[in-house]
């Protein structure tokens, strides 16, 4: 079945400008989540979505990045007034946290590279 | 704060040769995972660990979580090229957000 795609693959913005970053999460999976990686390095949390429930937004590094999930599926990342430092690859998992799961498995999509100039 | 330190954080060794990956913290994790990942693509989880002292094995791959829950390992036997990326280990607290380790960039030569 099909994975968790992303797009666009590569975005090249200048700085000042606004970014929308797209994922499609596997079907069925009610658990979405952000992450963003710099060069070679671990993952930064950024959100997480479970079903209907309030997302945790604990990650965002600041009021310019935001996120929504509509209808429980598609997920958009949006980055406003990007900076040099929002440059990194941002990945995107869903995960199915099935009924008396203590633990989610994540499956990721290959990510968006983001370079603001 | 980085919570989850890994070691080292490169290592290059020839075909055959074992090898182990560290990843440590002073907080208490619920559970603990590891992941690869190769470029250009996503993590690709491995091994997901919940019971202190756990050993888990996955053919040449040996994962083991810390009595206390604290730390973990990954042990590669007579490591292969096909065993070449990034390694990552992940801890939840039980909230289901996920903290990632500092990575380990292996590099197997044949």
């Amino acid at each position: 079945g099909a994975g968790v795609s992303q797009s666009p693959s590569n975005k090249v913005t200048e700085k000042g400008k606004d970014v929308e970053l797209r994922c499609d999460p596997i079907s069925g999976h009610t658990a979405l989540y952000w992450y963003r990686q710099s060069l070679g390095q671990g993952l930064e949390f950024l959100i997480y979505f479970q079903g209907n429930s309030a997302p945790d937004k604990s990650g965002l590094p600041s009021d310019r990045f935001s996120a929504e999930r509509t209808g429980g599926s598609v997920s958009t990342l949006t980055i406003q007034r990007t900076q040099q430092e929002d440059s990194a690859v941002y990945l995107c998992a869903s995960s199915p946290r099935l009924a008396g799961d203590r633990t989610d498995t994540q499956y990721f999509g290959p990510g968006t590279r983001l370079t603001v100039l | 704060t980085q919570l989850l330190e890994q070691s080292p954080q490169f290592l290059s060794i020839q075909e055959g040769e074992n090898l182990t990956v560290y990843c440590n913290s002073s907080s208490v994790f619920s559970s603990l995972q590891w992941y690869r990942q190769e470029p250009g693509e996503g993590p690709v989880l491995l091994v997901t660990v919940v019971t202190g002292g756990e050993v888990k094995k996955l053919k040449r791959l040996t994962f083991q979580f810390g009595d206390a829950r604290k730390d973990s390992s990954l042990h590669i036997t007579a490591a292969q090229p096909g065993d070449t990326g990034l390694y990552l280990c992940a801890g939840d607290r039980g909230t289901y957000k996920y903290i990632f380790g500092t990575g380990t960039r292996l590099k197997v030569l044949a």
